[in-house]
């Protein structure tokens, strides 16, 4: 089993609809959570990074973490054109982070 | 900008050459990882470092080692190059280990 699962997508929705990412883990060791977004095969810049359950907000973008159920998830509003990028999540622990495989995002104008 | 470093960004080799990767984390930065994106595949750990010590190896191939040094700076070292290494590489530091990591624009390596 891996210790990040992540729907490889492709995922393809019209502009300004909400678009909902989510990650499944299986490590309890982890204590941070992260998203990543990577455009084109350029270097995945952060998005959002949390280390508690709950949600987090930053402008139109929300990450929710339940550890209860390792399950996190990353919502986008009013979603944009320049929001198509590949996503990915990440697991961290002291000794490493670990990614998803990351899901392609689409939104078509 | 992410502050962290990668040198070169392109890398054109020959099958059984042997190259190596630099990366310079953002300033106090004390934990390197290093990750490999092959075409349309995920981010692959290979190895972390912090402080100069290893940390954690993921699925790095024998034939691959990296180190970091005493300014924090790191390289990976990739030897008898096979076609199949062709890829991305991603070097990421962090404050420590396993909190928010920022990625350097990766070297493309490519083997031919």
């Amino acid at each position: 089993q891996k210790e990040v699962e992540q729907d490889p997508g492709p995922l393809s929705v019209p502009e300004g609809a909400i678009v909902s990412l989510n990650c499944t883990y299986s490590n309890s060791a982890f204590q941070y959570f992260m998203w990543y977004r990577q455009y084109s095969r350029k270097g995945p810049e952060l998005l959002m990074y949390t280390y508690s359950s709950g949600n987090k907000e930053d402008g139109r973008f929300t990450a929710q973490v339940d550890k209860s159920s390792k399950y996190i998830s990353l919502f986008i509003r009013d979603s944009q054109p320049s929001d198509s990028a590949t996503y990915l999540c990440a697991m961290g622990s002291p000794s490493k982070i670990i990614f998803g495989s990351g899901t392609r995002l689409s939104i078509r104008p | 900008d992410s502050g962290v470093t990668q040198t070169p960004k392109h890398l054109i080799t020959a099958t059984g050459q042997r190259v190596t990767l630099r990366c310079s984390p953002r300033s106090g930065d004390l934990s390197v990882y290093w990750y490999q994106q092959s075409l349309d595949q995920g981010l692959q750990f290979l190895i972390q470092y912090y402080n100069g010590e290893e940390r954690a190896k993921g699925n790095i191939l024998e034939r691959f080692s990296a180190q970091q040094f005493p300014d924090l700076h790191s390289e990976l070292n990739l030897s008898s190059l096979e076609l199949g290494d062709s890829a991305l590489y991603f070097c990421a530091s962090s404050a420590q280990g396993g909190t928010e990591a920022f990625f350097g624009q990766g070297t493309r390596l490519t083997v031919v």
